[in-house]
């Protein structure tokens, strides 16, 4: 099974609305990342966030982490068509090799001018 | 700015064919990565390198090789494609922040196995 989850799975927003997209993970980890996939196009990334962090901020967006609980979000404020894209979270793992990240599925983020 | 850049873009291979994907990257990373994506699955892992001339087996190797001859390139390998590796796959380097990564990817090649 997979080590990080997104979810909902796809939403659709209009423009200038916010969004939140959820993660939950199954393991102890040193950060988890957020990246973003806009079609034809590799991931690059959003935000880091490290285990002894909260929130992160980066411009419109908004990480936080609560590692009590496993989770961790993404908000977009005022969001603007070129936000259309796949949104991932990726962790590391405690104890794993460096280096690797294992990435959920991804919710499919359409922003409706 | 880094750069990690994959040829081909796309291919269509015959199955029972051999397929060789490349990477490059001119980030001085010493980790590479070659993942493949296929709808609803996201990224998963095929093999990984943290140096030249040696690599590691990610989550789903089976069918794939990996070759890393220098720092800068690192190369995927199909000997016999089959119908169930049409995927996208991407290659990633990545750098260390503090002990956490991040990747940067390359922009996918799309291989299409008849």
């Amino acid at each position: 099974s997979q080590l990080a989850e997104e979810n909902p799975w796809a939403l659709s927003v209009h423009e200038g609305e916010s969004v939140t997209v959820n993660c939950s993970y199954k393991t102890s980890i040193t950060a988890l990342q957020w990246y973003r996939q806009k079609s034809g196009e590799g991931p690059a990334q959003l935000i880091l966030i490290r285990s002894n962090e909260r929130e992160k901020r980066n411009g419109r967006l908004r990480a936080t982490l609560d590692t009590s609980s496993q989770s961790s979000s993404l908000s977009i404020t005022a969001t603007r068509c070129e936000d259309t894209a796949v949104y991932f979270c990726a962790t590391d793992k405690r104890g794993s090799a460096l280096g690797r990240l294992h990435f959920g599925a991804g919710t499919q983020l359409i922003v409706i001018p | 700015e880094a750069a990690v850049t994959q040829s081909p873009r796309s291919k269509v291979a015959v199955t029972g064919g051999k397929v060789t994907l490349s990477c490059h990257q001119t980030n001085n990373h010493d980790y590479m990565y070659w993942y493949r994506q296929d709808t609803g699955h996201g990224l998963r892992l095929i093999h990984y390198s943290y140096v030249a001339d040696s690599t590691e087996k990610g989550d789903i190797p089976d069918g794939y090789k990996a070759s890393r001859p220098s720092q800068e390139n690192f190369s995927l390998i199909l000997e016999l494609a089959s119908l169930s590796q049409t995927a996208v796959y991407f290659c990633a380097s990545s750098v260390d922040w503090g002990g956490s990564y991040e990747q940067y990817f390359g922009p996918g090649t799309r291989l299409t196995v008849l």
